[in-house]
């Protein structure tokens, strides 16, 4: 079946502009994570979803990073007044529920260059 | 807090050749943990969970409390395992993965 899917697979914006990243889960899904991938950091999580339960933002790195979830699925990630250190590879996962026993299954990730 | 450390970065083999990716973790909890691998222009993909003790493609870890590590094994080394693989931790609630640097597994013919 489908995997997880995201939008764009590259995004090069200028300083200071606003993006938009989207994540389609896997359809049944309950549990959304993004996490980005940097060269100096490697992989850190940045905010996930439990149905409809409050998020934990305890991730993000600025206020000027949001993120929601709309309908239980789709999700949007966005970064206001981009900075060139906000260039990494944007990871979204979904797995059936939270836990362990529960694998996360990736998407392909969003390549953001801030110029 | 929690912490996966992988303390090399590129490890270079030859084919047949055994294979040991490090890795130790810090959590205060029983943590879960997990190798996650990402093959050249792949999306990164679950290889192998603790509480499975399965061997994928021929990898196993094991979970050694005393010495908080979760070290991958393979004893015999293929050109195809070339890749890099993370080390992840998941603990608490909601399951997020707290990832190691990673290490880029090298195995030439």
């Amino acid at each position: 079946g489908a995997g997880v899917s995201q939008s764009p697979s590259n995004k090069v914006t200028e300083k200071g502009k606003d993006v938009e990243l989207r994540c389609d889960p896997i359809s049944g899904h309950t549990a959304l994570y993004w996490y980005r991938q940097s060269l100096g950091q490697g992989l850190e999580f940045l905010i996930y979803f439990q149905g409809n339960s409050a998020p934990d933002k305890s991730g993000l790195p600025s206020d000027r990073f949001s993120a929601e979830r709309t309908g239980g699925s789709v999700s949007t990630l966005t970064i206001q007044r981009t900075q060139q250190e906000d260039s990494a590879v944007y990871l979204c996962a979904s797995s059936f529920r939270s836990g362990g026993a529960y694998e996360q299954y990736f998407g392909p990730g969003t390549r953001l260059t801030v110029t | 807090a929690q912490r996966v450390t992988q303390p090399e970065k590129l490890l270079s083999v030859f084919k047949g050749a055994p294979v040991e990716l490090k890795c130790n973790y810090s959590y205060s909890g029983s943590p879960e943990l997990f190798w996650y691998v990402q093959y050249s222009r792949q999306r990164l993909q679950l290889l192998l969970r603790h509480i499975s003790r399965e061997s994928i493609k021929g990898f196993t870890a094991d979970l050694n409390k005393g010495e908080t590590s979760f070290h991958l094994k393979k004893p015999f080394a293929q050109e195809e395992d070339s890749a890099m693989y993370y080390c992840a931790l998941s603990g608490g609630a909601n399951s997020k993965l707290t990832f190691g640097k990673g290490i880029t597994l090298s195995v030439r013919p």
